[in-house]
Order: structure tokens, then C-alpha cells, then sequence
């Protein structure tokens, strides 16, 4: 079986400051890993993923997050967060042995003040 | 290029109405369809898959059923709404692939 955690339901950070979303993960292979930002009454948009080699992934509005194999986690940051990031975050996971089924954390409310 | 397509954006209903969300992909074939439901801006929950023309997987028991009549179209349908029907629903597809899942712009339902 498959999940994600998500274990902050909410985030604040200032303006311009770096920001951290965290994400950990279990699989019983190795791990597709991916993150969806959600504006209110929108659909989810991809982000970034992981597949495979670079453990730092660079993905849309200068998010980035690092793949952690020992933690098995998958935290998305930005260097310097923008009021217009404040969002809702999802992490999801695939196992790559296990079909194309995507498990979904619960979600984090990012709120960057300014 | 891919896209999908959910309507209609908003929809206020009567308890006991009947209900139609419709999806429909473009731009790529024998996609896995999915259809979500998001309580109160949070977390998403799974209610149907599909993985071809009238294959259809079921999460959770509820009022709602899903449909796939053609290769990239995907209903989800009710014959009585009831108050807890209310939410957000989000269509989604993916390929056989990693390229993960492609969401619709999603549809508000109040039932009232």
C-alpha cells in the first residue's frame, strides 16, 4: 500500500521569505512523487514531480523540492515566497510497481502575508 | 496537446434532484478517468475510476454513481441529490504512464 502525509495543515510565512512545504511518503517500490497547487474554486495544477535522478526537482513559479529516499520525504520549497503563492498544496505519491494510481495528501494551506 | 474539459462551473440544486457533471478529455486516448470530491477547500476524496469504456471502480458508497459511455467521456450522475452531496467536484486523467494526473477546472454543486 501507498500514502503520503502532509503534516502541517496550514503554513505562514512573510513575503520574501523562504518557504517549506512538507511532505513524507511510504511505498513498497520506488516512488513517483509529485506536488499540485490548488487556487480557490480551481482545479489542481501540476508543479513538479519526481521520477527518477536528481534528487532536487525545479519545477513552475520557482518551486523546487528535494527527494529524500532515507527520510522518504519530499518537502517543496521556494527561496523567496510571493503573496500570490498563497494556495493550497498537494503532495501525491505512485508506486511504480503498483498500477497508475496516485495517493493524495490531505493538503496544506500555504498563506504568504505580506 | 491534451486537455479536459468539466462542466458546468457551478450548479445549485434542490434536495432530491437529479444530477449530471460531465468530463471529457481531448487530444489523447484510452486515458484512466477519475472523479474527486473536495469537502470545504481540503482534502480530495476518491469516488470513481475508470480504466476503459465501461470499466468502472467505485471507492466509497454513496449516492452517486459514474458512467463512461465513450473512450474520453466520464459522467458522474445521481437520481436524488441530498444535502450532503455539496462540494467540489474534480474530474482528472492520466495516461499508462508518470506523467501523473491532468485535473478539470472542476464543478461546485449546492445542494439546497
Amino acid at each position: 500500500a501507498q500514502s503520503v502525509a502532509q503534516p502541517e495543515d496550514q503554513v505562514n510565512v512573510a513575503e520574501g521569505n523562504p518557504l517549506t512545504v512538507k511532505c513524507t511518503y511510504s511505498v513498497s517500490g520506488n516512488p513517483y512523487l509529485f506536488w499540485y497547487v490548488q487556487y480557490p474554486n480551481r482545479g489542481l495544477q501540476f508543479l513538479l514531480k519526481y521520477i527518477t535522478g536528481d534528487n532536487l526537482v525545479k519545477g513552475s513559479y520557482g518551486f523546487e523540492a528535494e527527494f529524500n529516499k532515507s527520510q522518504t520525504s519530499f518537502h517543496l520549497k521556494k527561496p523567496s515566497a510571493l503573496v500570490s503563492d498563497s494556495a493550497l498544496y498537494f503532495c501525491a505519491v505512485r508506486d511504480n510497481n503498483a498500477g497508475n494510481m496516485l495517493t493524495f495528501g490531505g493538503g496544506t494551506r500555504l498563506m504568504v502575508k505580506p | 496537446s491534451q486537455t479536459i474539459h468539466q462542466w458546468p462551473a457551478t450548479l445549485v440544486q434542490p434536495v432530491g434532484s437529479p444530477l449530471s457533471l460531465e468530463c471529457t478529455v481531448e487530444g489523447t486516448s484510452n486515458p484512466n478517468l477519475y472523479w474527486y470530491r473536495q469537502a470545504a477547500g481540503r482534502g480530495l476524496q476518491l469516488l470513481f475510476y475508470s480504466v476503459g469504456i465501461g470499466q468502472i471502480s467505485s471507492e466509497v458508497p454513496q449516492n452517486l454513481s459514474a458512467s463512461r459511455p465513450q473512450d474520453r467521456q466520464f459522467i458522474l450522475s445521481s437520481k436524488k441529490l441530498l444535502l450532503s452531496d455539496s462540494g467540489f467536484y474534480l474530474c482528472a486523467w492520466s495516461d499508462q504512464g508518470a506523467s501523473g494526473y491532468t485535473f478539470g477546472s472542476g464543478t461546485r454543486l449546492t445542494v439546497v
